[in-house]
């Protein structure tokens, strides 16, 4: 089993659509939890930190539940440029800040 | 200020040449940390480099190196390279142990 998995999609939704991923991790004893946006052939960049009591930025809110270890992400409104693919990445070890574990990536398609 | 600078941005080698990617962080990241992403998957971490010790080393052959010199910058080093480590190396810089911000990558292409 993988340490932390993800749906690789491609999930195409229409502009405006409401959009959930998700992305479960094996280490209970992780620590941090990250959304991670990547385009094509660029660097993940940081989307947001992923909080216990649920975090909002905007059209995006990510949320953990560590009884099923799992994290979520949710965008409403979608636009086309949300269209990408979303890393979730955990933190197993908070003295090993450095060190994280993606999954294997969520590709999102948006449509006109 | 500039973000996280990877040096060079495309490589090209044969088999069993060795190669060394450059790293410059985020001034006043201490951290700095190695990641291989082929296509398809996510990143995978290599090694963590903090205070210029390694602090955390992944699944990789000991054919990968590192190190982090004064000046926090760091260098990964790869020797007899083979046709699957053809991949986009990710250098990512943090102030602690915490967020990670990535450098735009060297794609390298083993022939």
């Amino acid at each position: 089993r993988k340490e932390v998995e993800q749906d690789p999609g491609p999930f195409n939704v229409p502009e405006g659509a409401t959009v959930a991923f998700n992305c479960t991790y094996s280490n209970s004893a992780s620590q941090s939890f990250f959304w991670y946006r990547q385009d094509c052939r660029k660097e993940p960049k940081l989307l947001m930190s992923v909080y216990s009591s649920g975090n909002e930025d905007g059209r995006f809110t990510a949320q953990l539940n560590r009884a099923s270890q799992y994290i979520s992400l949710l965008i409403r409104d979608s636009k086309l440029s949300d269209s990408a693919t979303y890393l979730c990445a955990v933190n197993p070890n908070y003295n090993q800040g450095g060190k994280l574990i993606f999954g294997q990536g969520t590709e999102l398609s948006v449509k006109p | 200020d500039a973000g996280v600078t990877q040096s060079p941005t495309h490589l090209i080698k044969t088999r069993g040449q060795h190669v060394t990617l450059r790293c410059s962080p985020i001034s006043g990241h201490k951290s700095v940390s190695w990641y291989q992403q082929v296509l398809g998957q996510g990143p995978q971490f290599i090694f963590q480099y903090y205070e210029k010790e390694e602090r955390g080393r992944g699944n990789f052959p000991d054919r990968f190196s590192a190190r982090q010199f004064p000046n926090y910058s760091s260098e990964l080093n790869v020797n007899a390279l083979l046709l699957g480590d053809s991949a986009l190396y990710l250098c990512a810089s943090s102030e602690h142990n915490e967020k990670l911000f990535f450098g735009s990558g060297t794609q390298l292409s083993v022939l």
